[in-house]
């Protein structure tokens, strides 16, 4: 099956722009997750959806960061304006029903934002 | 509040070795523990859930509350076990995954 879909690989920015991630989860997989990686550090979830409302968004920076899945299917994550703190790795992760319930995520290769 | 400790940051064995990569946990519940694994150029998958309790390519891993521990084990290392591996947490199904800073695990010929 295609795996968890993401896009553009790799952005760089100046601060104070904007940026905005795309992803495509594995077909069937209602819950979608925006991971943010610093370097040196693990995964740390930024918003959570199942279909598409939101279940978790504890952690996103609301002041800057936007994520919405209007269709429950493809999502996207805004950064506006970008500091140099954001950069990382932006995670996309993906699960099925039974796969909430097992723990297992299905991750995307990952979108490389670097802000100068 | 959940936390995920991942002690060491690298662990170099020859091939053949034992490894015990560690992972030390606080949450006052009952966790879930994971540990995700990331070969080179691959991404971040499942290799392990305590739940389960089975042996996923020679690794084991066993939840010890009173240690607060999660360490994943192997007894012989192979060549193709170096990758990067993350323990992570969550306190129930649906709930986020907490991970740990990760350690790199090197395996020499």
């Amino acid at each position: 099956e295609a795996g968890v879909a993401q896009s553009p690989r790799y952005k760089i920015i100046e601060k104070r722009q904007s940026v905005a991630f795309w992803c495509n989860p594995i077909s069937g997989h209602a819950t979608l997750y925006w991971y943010q990686q610093i370097l040196g550090q693990g995964p740390k979830l930024l918003i959570q959806f199942q279909n598409n409302g939101v279940v978790d968004d504890s952690q996103l920076p609301k002041d800057r960061f936007s994520a919405e899945r209007l269709k429950g299917v493809d999502s996207t994550l805004k950064i506006q304006p970008a500091k140099l703190e954001d950069s990382a790795v932006y995670l996309c992760a993906s699960s099925s029903p039974s796969g909430v319930v097992t723990g297992e995520l299905f991750f995307g290769e990952g979108s490389r934002l670097t802000v100068l | 509040a959940q936390r995920v400790t991942q002690p060491e940051k690298l662990l170099s064995v020859f091939k053949g070795a034992p490894v015990e990569l560690k992972c030390n946990y606080s949450y006052s519940g009952s966790p879930e523990l994971f540990w995700y694994v990331q070969y080179s150029r691959q991404r971040l998958q499942l290799l392990l859930r305590h739940i389960s309790r089975e042996s996923i390519k020679g690794f084991t891993a066993d939840l010890n509350k009173g240690e607060t521990s999660f360490h994943l084990k192997k007894p012989f290392a192979q060549e193709e076990d170096s990758a990067m591996y993350y323990c992570a947490l969550r306190s129930g199904a649906n709930s986020k995954l907490t991970f740990g800073k990760g350690i790199t695990l090197s395996v020499r010929p």
